[in-house]
């Protein structure tokens, strides 16, 4: 079956433009995570979906970063006003179990934004 | 706070050597540990946990609570385990990762 689709895959903005970014889970998935990874570094979390409600945004780096996910399924990551700093590119993963547990998270290929 | 550290940037063995990715974590409480791998061109995948104590594609990794350590071996390295490597934990709720900084490896033929 699909995997996890994220998209755009590549977004370029100038400083000060928003933008949005897409995942689409797994089918079914229950919880659905976003990280952000610089350049030479590991994922870092970002935020944390359990279905419909954001259980844990304690790694949005600021209040311009705001995440979404209505009706339990896609998610969207908006970022307001970027700054060169927001350069990195953005993971989204899916797992199929609920807050408490550890279950595989199946990665997305990731959107690589550069802030110019 | 959780967190692993990954002292190697970068390992290049060849192939047929033994290889040991290095990883230690500081954690309160029972960790869950896991090594995940990101080939040239392809997404990020689970290679193994450590609750599995299972063999995938010939690396095992042992959890030592005295030393604190989470090390990935393989006894024969192969050229197609060259890949990014990211030793991981998780946090205290919700199953988010943390990722330590990741380490290159390199077979060289």
């Amino acid at each position: 079956g699909a995997g996890v689709s994220q998209s755009p895959r590549y977004k370029v903005a100038k400083r000060g433009q928003d933008v949005a970014l897409r995942c689409d889970p797994i089918s079914g998935h229950v919880s659905l995570f976003w990280y952000q990874q610089a350049l030479g570094q590991g994922p870092e979390f970002l935020t944390y979906f359990q279905n419909e409600a954001q259980l844990d945004k304690s790694g949005l780096p600021s209040d311009r970063f705001f995440a979404e996910r209505p009706e339990g399924s896609v998610s969207t990551l908006k970022i307001q006003r970027t700054q060169q700093e927001d350069s990195a590119v953005y993971l989204c993963a899916s797992s199929s179990r609920g807050q408490g547990r550890s279950y595989e998270q199946y990665f997305g290929p990731g959107t690589r934004l550069t802030v110019t | 706070a959780q967190r692993v550290t990954q002292p190697e940037k970068l390992l290049s063995v060849f192939k047929g050597a033994p290889v040991e990715l290095k990883c230690n974590y500081s954690y309160s409480g029972s960790p869950e540990l896991f090594w995940y791998v990101q080939y040239s061109r392809q997404r990020l995948q689970l290679l193994l946990r450590h609750i599995s104590r299972e063999s995938i594609k010939g690396f095992t990794a042992d959890l030592n609570k005295g030393e604190t350590s989470f090390h990935l071996k393989k006894p024969f390295a192969q050229e197609e385990d060259s890949a990014m490597y990211y030793c991981v934990t998780t946090g205290n709720q919700g199953g988010k990762l943390i990722f330590g900084q990741g380490t290159e490896l390199s077979v060289k033929p």
